[in-house]
């Protein structure tokens, strides 16, 4: 499927290991950004690039780092989470990050901590 | 900040009958609206958007409101079937990248 791809789709990690998250977007979009969904919460925002620049950090603890190579790949690196960080973690792409547009969002990441 | 709040957060109707999501803003400034679809195991994807410079948006069973005034945007769908069967999210945008979601709704639509 094109659009944007999330690797991998299941992921269950230990509070001491290290794992990245991969996204790849084939649209052509200048923004892509990391979202968490936690069961009946809205959709928070992490970070945002744009043009490969982060643009955006929402006060998310330094055990989330991020990294955009270019603008069609987005990661979210992980180390020491919490039990309580398990949750789907959604990336998305738009066009433009300063024009209302439509995200595209990838199938997400079930992120388990145990 | 924005905030943006989401009612009901689930909703059982009949197949066929008409079913509305209502969401509440904050700031004033927000211009732009979209609505996203989440079924079970897939990602969200836009069902239909509108811009706070028209009142009202109607695509097919689907139609969205917008009362700049008392700021809130409802989503309605009428003729549901069980295809409908999603959460439904609502958010709002004041520009940029800051698209702000509401917490979503479950809609169960029964054959």
């Amino acid at each position: 499927e094109t659009g944007v791809t999330q690797t991998p789709r299941h992921l269950v990690m230990g509070m001491t290991n290290k794992k990245s998250l991969k996204c790849e977007q084939h649209l052509g979009h200048n923004a892509m950004y990391w979202y968490k969904q936690s069961a009946k919460k809205p959709l928070e925002l992490m970070f945002v690039y744009s043009l490969e620049e982060r643009v955006e950090n929402n006060s998310v603890p330094s055990r989330f780092s991020p990294e955009c190579p270019n603008s069609s790949h987005l990661f979210l690196h992980l180390h020491t989470l919490q039990p309580e960080d398990s949750a789907l973690y959604l990336c998305a792409s738009s066009q433009d990050e300063l024009v209302n547009t439509e995200a595209f969002f990838g199938q997400g990441t079930r992120l388990t901590v145990v | 900040g924005e905030n943006v709040e989401q009612h009901p957060s689930t909703l059982s109707v009949q197949e066929g009958d008409s079913a509305v999501i209502k969401c509440t803003y904050s700031d004033s400034a927000s211009n732009y609206f979209p609505w996203y679809k989440q079924e079970l195991g897939k990602r969200p994807q836009l069902i239909i958007d509108i811009r706070s410079n028209v009142g009202e948006k109607k695509d097919q069973r689907i139609a969205v409101t917008l009362n700049k005034t008392a700021k809130h945007f409802s989503l309605h769908i009428t003729e549901t079937q069980p295809e409908d069967s999603a959460v439904y999210f609502c958010a709002a945008n004041t520009g940029g990248f800051k698209t702000i979601f509401g917490a979503g709704t479950r809609l169960f639509v029964k054959a």
